[in-house]
C-alpha cells in the first residue's frame, strides 16, 4: 500500500496567517492526489482534487500543488470557518489511503 | 443537491453481522462509483471498500476482504454494506462517499453521507 505522510500533525495559527500543510507519497502517484477538510463530527469534505483543482464551492484561498510524491495544501488567509482536521489522500491506486490528518487550531 | 443518508449502524457483538445501507439522491446514481469509507473514534480516515456504477466492479482494504460484502441496487438508488465476523477493530463511524467520476475505481470522494456508528462490543 502507498503511504501518505503528512505534516505536522498540528498546528496553531491565528486568523489571516498563511498556513501551508505538506504530505508526501511513498511512491510517486502523478496528480493522483486529494485534499480533504474534516470539522469535528461532520463527515469530510473534498477540497482539492487532482493535486491543485478547486472543488466546486470552495473559496479560492485554498490552494493546491505538487505532483509525483511532494503536495502542499496553502490557506493564503487562514478565516474563522478554516479550524478544521485535513487530510490528504492518494487515488492513484487501490486501496487509496489517507494520510493522518493535520488539525489547525486557533492560536 | 446531492445526498447520501447512511443506516444500519448500532450495538452489535463481536463474531456478529451487520448491514449498512446509503440512500442516494440528487445525481443519477448508477453514472457514479461509490465508496465506503470508516473513521475509528478519534482516529483518522480508512477506506473500506468501493464499487463501479453498475455494481460489476467490487475492490476491498485487506482489513475487510472477505468479511465485508459491498453491493448496491441501483433501481432503489441504494449501496449497502454487509459486515460479517465483526470485531472491536471495526468499531468506526462508516460514511458512504460518492466517487467523482463514472469509472472503476474512482477515488475523487465528491460528496459524502453523515456517517453512521458501528460499534462492536460485548
Amino acid at each position: 500500500d502507498i503511504q501518505m505522510t503528512q505534516s505536522p500533525s498540528s498546528l496553531s495559527a491565528s486568523v489571516g496567517d498563511r498556513v501551508t500543510i505538506t504530505c508526501r507519497a511513498s511512491q510517486s502517484i502523478s496528480n493522483y492526489f486529494n485534499w480533504y477538510q474534516q470539522k469535528p463530527g461532520k463527515a469530510p469534505n473534498l477540497l482539492i482534487y487532482a493535486a491543485s483543482t478547486l472543488q466546486s464551492g470552495v473559496p479560492s484561498r485554498f490552494s493546491g500543488s505538487g505532483s509525483g510524491t511532494d503536495f502542499t495544501l496553502t490557506i493564503s488567509s487562514l478565516q474563522p470557518d478554516d479550524f478544521a482536521t485535513y487530510y490528504c489522500q492518494q487515488s492513484y491506486t487501490t486501496p487509496p489511503t489517507f494520510g493522518g490528518g493535520t488539525k489547525v487550531e486557533i492560536k | 443537491e446531492v445526498q447520501l443518508l447512511e443506516s444500519g449502524g448500532g450495538l452489535v457483538q463481536p463474531g456478529g453481522s451487520l448491514r449498512l445501507s446509503c440512500a442516494a439522491s440528487g445525481f443519477r446514481f448508477s453514472n457514479y462509483a461509490m465508496n465506503w469509507v470508516r473513521q475509528a473514534p478519534g482516529k483518522g480516515l480508512e477506506w473500506v471498500s468501493g464499487l463501479s456504477g453498475s455494481g460489476g466492479a467490487t475492490y476491498y482494504a485487506d482489513s475487510v476482504r472477505g468479511r465485508f460484502t459491498i453491493s448496491r441496487d441501483n433501481s432503489k438508488n441504494t449501496l449497502y454494506l454487509q459486515m460479517n465476523s465483526l470485531s472491536a477493530e471495526d468499531t468506526a463511524v462508516y460514511y458512504c462517499a460518492k466517487g467523482q467520476c463514472s469509472g472503476t475505481p474512482c477515488y475523487n470522494l465528491d460528496s459524502w453521507g453523515q456517517g453512521t456508528l458501528v460499534t462492536v462490543s460485548s
